[in-house]
């Protein structure tokens, strides 16, 4: 039973255009919510997070965006960069502990 | 200020073989996790220390893997033995407290790519 789910494996946009990540999770207990950005050979990094309590977060280019009652994070990248190429990672943090339910990450390429 | 460190990067070994893998948090990190990723899928919680205690052990698949984090400060991770669905990539990261209401940030180490054969 997958909580968190990114149902696109895979978004291809051209630079300077808008990327946009989705993410859709199932566990009301979530309190926060994050994206983390994974290059090849590396650990995720934290790219945002926004709180349960919120509806947007934004932070530079990246801007994150929370639907509770639709149960349905976005994140959207403007303008998308090559360098933002990665593996996104849509993860929700439960509030009974810390531990972070992860989806299955989408792959972004940002073409020049 | 270094990050989370793994080692090795890189492991293969025979079915029924043992492995531990280590994992250095950042210092004054109290909280250490260890997640893995399996063929490509999600990433997925296997144990949370606070110091050197077990807060939270509910996503360690079987008793062939066993956690220690004596003195609290490096973790090891043993798998013994090894089967072929336990080859991925074990990734280890760390946070300050908790925070309760707030969000601390896990950091993440580059993670042991383990490959059962």
């Amino acid at each position: 039973d997958q909580q968190v789910k990114q149902n696109s494996p895979s978004l291809s946009v051209q630079e300077g255009r808008i990327s946009i990540l989705n993410c859709d999770y199932t566990n009301s207990m979530f309190d926060y919510f994050l994206w983390y950005k994974k290059y090849p050979a590396e650990g995720p990094t934290f790219l945002i997070s926004i709180s349960s309590i919120k509806d947007k977060n934004e932070d530079g280019r990246f801007t994150v965006f929370l639907n509770k009652s639709a149960k349905h994070l976005s994140l959207h990248i403007v303008p998308s960069q090559p360098g933002d190429s990665a593996v996104y990672f849509c993860a929700a943090r439960n509030n009974a502990g810390n531990m972070l339910t992860f989806g299955g990450g989408t792959r972004l390429m940002v073409k020049p | 200020e270094a990050g989370v460190t793994q080692f090795p990067s890189h492991s293969v070994i025979e079915k029924g073989q043992t492995v531990t893998l280590r994992c250095d948090p950042i210092s004054g990190h109290d909280n250490l996790y260890w997640y893995r990723r399996v063929m490509g899928k999600e990433i997925k919680f296997l144990l949370h220390f606070v110091k050197e205690s077990k807060q939270d052990e509910s996503g360690m698949p079987n008793n062939r893997f066993l956690a220690e984090r004596t003195g609290g400060t490096y973790s090891t991770l043993k798998v013994q033995p090894a089967e072929l669905e336990d080859s991925g990539v074990y990734f280890c990261a760390s946070s300050q407290d908790t925070g309760g209401l707030s969000y601390n940030e896990q950091f993440f180490g580059p993670g042991t790519r383990l490959t059962v054969l």
